[in-house]
């Protein structure tokens, strides 16, 4: 019930085309979900959270699509660009983030020209 | 305004011997949380601190492993006996209670 799936795995966009990173999770207590982008060899970082009293949020070139009843959210990266190759992670968290995130297990990004 | 520090970088160690992982977190920051990394995978929660307590340690195997927040100080995870499957990244993440966690470079320990 803790679990946080992810997919795809990887995937292969061509600059200036969209990316879709899709996550679905069981746990209806779930009340933040962030989205964190990591490149080798650093640590996550946050790219953009929603909470579940709205279905999307904007920020740049970033979106999220929230779908309560379907308990699943996307990340959709429009005008993807080689600087956005890197790895992304789904997360999760009860309490507004005030607890342990729970991970998808990545998404492994690279854009090509 | 420096974010969050892990030391070492990178840490070698000798199956059966102590691995000890430092993370300093952000300025103003009372809450830490430590998460692993295994190769190709994503991050598992281990264990949650604020000062001087431990809040869920739900996350961290039952033996050899231990964390602290002391009072003053950086947090400690310190690993016993380090066997191969410890190889990994280890992340720590501070915050201030609410919303963000920042996630520090990690600490890369490897164990031969």
């Amino acid at each position: 019930q803790q679990q946080v799936k992810q997919s795809p795995q990887s995937l292969i966009v061509q600059k200036g085309g969209i990316s879709i990173i899709n996550c679905a999770y069981e746990n209806t207590a779930f009340d933040y979900f962030p989205w964190y982008q990591q490149f080798p060899g650093k640590g996550p970082a946050l790219l953009i959270a929603i909470r579940p009293d709205v279905s999307e949020k904007k920020e740049g070139r970033f979106t999220i699509s929230f779908n309560k009843s379907a308990k699943q959210f996307s990340l959709h990266i429009m005008d993807s660009q080689p600087g956005d190759s890197a790895t992304y992670f789904c997360a999760a968290s009860i309490n507004r983030g005030n607890e342990k995130l729970t991970f998808g297990t990545g998404t492994r990004l690279t854009i090509i020209p | 305004n420096a974010g969050v520090m892990q030391n070492p970088r990178h840490l070698v160690r000798r199956r059966g011997q102590e691995a000890r992982l430092r993370c300093s977190p952000m300025k103003g920051h009372s809450h830490v949380y430590w998460y692993r990394q295994l190769p190709e995978e994503g991050l598992k929660f281990m264990v949650y601190l604020q000062k001087e307590n431990i809040i869920d340690e739900s996350g961290m195997p039952k033996e050899r492993f231990s964390a602290e927040f002391p009072k003053e100080g950086p947090s400690i995870l310190r690993i016993q006996q380090v066997v191969r499957g410890d190889s990994a990244a280890y992340f720590c993440a501070s915050s201030l209670g609410v919303g963000e966690q920042f996630f520090g470079p990690g600490t890369r320990l490897t164990v031969l």
